[in-house]
């Protein structure tokens, strides 16, 4: 069966400290994408990343990167020197589907990050 | 830059009302979804739609829901009887369909919906 776990329910950090989000998935599947969101205190579902599961490289986006392990069914995210914008709740997902029609996102249930100043 | 948009951003009804949900998708795409929320878990897949008819629907999607496309780009997400549990904040999002890959799926900002 599809699930991701993000077992951090609730993050504190302040200003500049760096911070990972871990997200752990099962699938049965060889195929599928991985994704993360951000959901600021407005409410919306900003996207971040995609990632297939034939690319296991490394992505670096500014202060943004994530790290991708399929040995271990990983897709962590990390904040570089965080900012308090940064703070939201970040929401990892997982579809099945490739070579196929849209498919579905199985959502974690997400990790509230909370940046002080 | 192209977005997702949804109205009402916020709906009040009363249980056992009938609701429509109105999304426009971005413009050249064509699968489209709707997901919910309940207040502080996580976001739920309930249906997506292809080519005008429903592809997959969950559990959640049952005979109380509908969606439509009535127009080339209006969306709407029906419940014809709305109950207390219903209410949650309802997301609309749509993807291209390039060459039989799943792409990725743009979030409209959501109706929240109150049943009292």
């Amino acid at each position: 069966a599809q699930k991701v776990t993000q077992a951090q329910t609730e993050i504190s950090v302040v200003e500049k400290e760096d911070v990972t989000l871990d997200c752990v998935y099962e699938t049965r599947d060889t195929t599928y994408y991985l994704f993360w969101y951000k959901q600021p205190p407005s409410g919306e579902l900003v996207f971040l990343i995609r990632r297939n599961s034939f690319d296991e490289q490394n992505e670096i986006s500014g202060r943004y990167s994530w790290n991708f392990q399929k040995s271990t069914s990983s897709f962590n995210f990390t904040i570089t020197a965080s900012q308090v914008v940064d703070s939201a709740v970040y929401f990892c997902a997982l579809s099945e589907t490739f070579y196929n029609q849209g498919g579905k996102l199985i959502f974690g249930q997400g990790t509230e990050l909370s940046v002080k100043p | 830059e192209p977005e997702v948009t949804q109205t009402p951003s916020h709906q009040v009804t009363q249980m056992g009302q009938e609701v429509i949900l109105r999304c426009v998708p971005i413009s050249n795409h064509l699968y489209f979804y709707w997901y919910r929320q309940i207040l502080g878990q996580k976001v739920e897949f309930l249906v997506s739609f292809y080519n005008n008819e429903i592809s997959e629907k969950s559990e959640i999607f049952d005979d109380q829901f509908s969606v439509e496309r009535p127009d080339g780009s209006n969306f709407t997400l029906k419940i014809r009887s709305t109950k207390l549990e219903d209410s949650a904040m309802y997301f609309c999002a749509s993807s291209p369909f390039l060459a039989g890959i799943t792409d990725t799926q743009y979030f409209g900002p959501g109706t929240r919906l109150t049943v009292l």
